[in-house]
């Protein structure tokens, strides 16, 4: 199984230009959720997905636009870059295992610089 | 709203000595806990995980205990190898899309 797929692995824009985060699953998860990675703030989650056709906010979405139109997909859009969106990006994917405690399976991360 | 404090790094230890890297939590009803772990250069990945108080968690031989009258999970091994070195992060969850991580440790293992 390739697991959760993030492409690319590394982009540099300039600030004001726009561009699509890739995420694809295998795994027929439910869930799929977008988080950023910044040095001393750990991962603070952007949107989420709890099926197709089905998105919503996280605690900083500003900046960006998701979609869900199939299970497998998630794209995040950054609409018009800034140098504050420079992190590292991962996709998620999850089901609700046993006792109920949801499981995350994570991709490679996306490395974006805005200059 | 909740939130998980991990001890700050980074943490460097010799190969063979014990580990604990401390993770407490604040929240409204009771959670599940995660540790998951990232290597350089790679996502997070589940280390463990524990549902309800007292549960204890393990895997590869680390192992954290849900401590409900502490609110910790406190992430623990005996001797540490050099392929531990990575970053580990806390986390927690009420069965939703949510979760909610800590700020991460850093740990680095000496030959």
């Amino acid at each position: 199984n390739a697991g959760v797929t993030q492409t690319p692995k590394f982009q540099v824009l300039k600030t004001g230009q726009s561009m699509t985060l890739q995420c694809a699953q295998d795994m027929n998860h439910e869930y799929m959720s977008w988080y950023r990675q910044d040095p001393g703030m750990g991962l603070r989650l952007i949107h989420y997905s709890v099926g197709a056709g089905i998105t919503d906010q996280g605690e900083v979405p500003n900046g960006y636009n998701v979609s869900r139109s199939t299970t497998e997909d998630f794209p995040l859009r950054l609409l018009s870059a800034a140098p504050s969106q420079t992190s590292v990006y991962f996709c998620a994917s999850s089901y609700r295992g046993g006792s109920g405690a949801n499981v995350l399976t994570f991709g490679a991360g996306s490395r974006l610089t805005v200059l | 709203g909740d939130s998980v404090t991990q001890m700050e790094g980074p943490v460097t230890l010799s190969e063979e000595a014990f580990l604990t890297i401390n993770c407490t939590y604040t929240a409204t009803g009771y959670p599940s806990l995660f540790w998951y772990v990232q290597y350089p250069g790679e996502g997070l990945q589940l280390l463990l995980k524990a549902t309800k108080a007292d549960d204890k968690g393990s895997n590869k031989g680390f192992e954290a205990t849900y401590r409900k009258e502490t609110t910790s999970f406190h992430l623990e091994k005996g001797s540490v190898q050099v392929s531990d070195s990575a970053v580990y992060f806390c986390a927690l969850n009420f069965g939703n899309e949510k979760l909610t991580f800590g700020t991460g440790t850093r740990l680095t293992i000496i030959p």
